[in-house]
């Protein structure tokens, strides 16, 4: 069964700093991978997602993720982190040929002035 | 784009009383539909999804239940509430394997 392991459950880290964030999945099949941002009270906006292609996706706003399929990995840069990244952080896994999305515990990032 | 309504926004309610949340979804047809519900430090746990009218599958066994009556209607509802059912409720739509659209939630407390 698929399922996802998000290690670090808070990210304290100052402004301008490089952050990653871990993501591990564990799955038989092939898998479409997601990372969903969320704000104090609102529901999940997507921020990347990797369904096939090129390993490395990137975001609007600076973020990037990259596809390891030997480590069952999808962890999420960002080379230069800003306050109001400050956010939970939720990575997602679809099995194909399912509909179900399975998400991590969820990393709490928050931003340092 | 997908857009999901939901309502209310929060909502208190005593124990032993009924529940029912409803989700919508407008820019989509024939979409699949999912309700999360989120704990604090638990991330988000699937409770069931919809892959047509009709068509619900519980992932876990609870004190809820949810219906959908019509192709971009999601209810979830509950006979009696238990303290433990108190959370922040999520709805969901996507199609095949892309990714899925949330709602803003209902964070529901039970007292």
């Amino acid at each position: 069964a698929q399922s996802v392991t998000q290690l670090d459950s808070q990210v304290p880290v100052f402004e301008e700093a490089p952050v990653e964030l871990r993501c591990n999945y564990s799955s038989s099949v092939s898998v479409y991978l997601f990372w969903y941002v969320q704000y104090p009270n609102q529901g999940l906006q997507l921020l990347l997602k990797y369904l096939s292609g090129s390993t490395l996706v990137e975001s609007i706003n600076g973020f990037e993720a990259e596809f390891n399929k030997s480590q069952t990995s999808f962890h999420l840069r960002k080379p230069s982190v800003h306050i109001s990244d400050t956010a939970e952080y939720f990575c997602a896994v679809s099995e194909t040929g399912t509909y179900k999305y399975i998400f991590g515990t969820g990393t709490r990032l928050k931003v340092l002035a | 784009s997908q857009t999901i309504h939901q309502w209310p926004a929060t909502l208190v309610q005593p124990v032993g009383s009924p529940l029912s949340l409803e989700c919508t979804v407008e820019g989509t047809s024939n979409p699949n539909l999912y309700w999360y519900r989120q704990a604090a430090g638990r991330g988000l746990q699937l409770l069931f999804y919809s892959v047509g009218i009709g068509q619900i599958s519980s992932e876990v066994p609870q004190n809820l239940s949810a219906s959908r009556p019509q192709d971009r209607q999601f209810i979830l509802s509950s006979k009696k509430l238990l303290l433990s059912d108190s959370g922040f409720y999520l709805c969901a739509c996507g199609q095949g394997n892309t990714e899925a659209f949330f709602g803003q939630g209902t964070r529901l407390t039970v007292v």
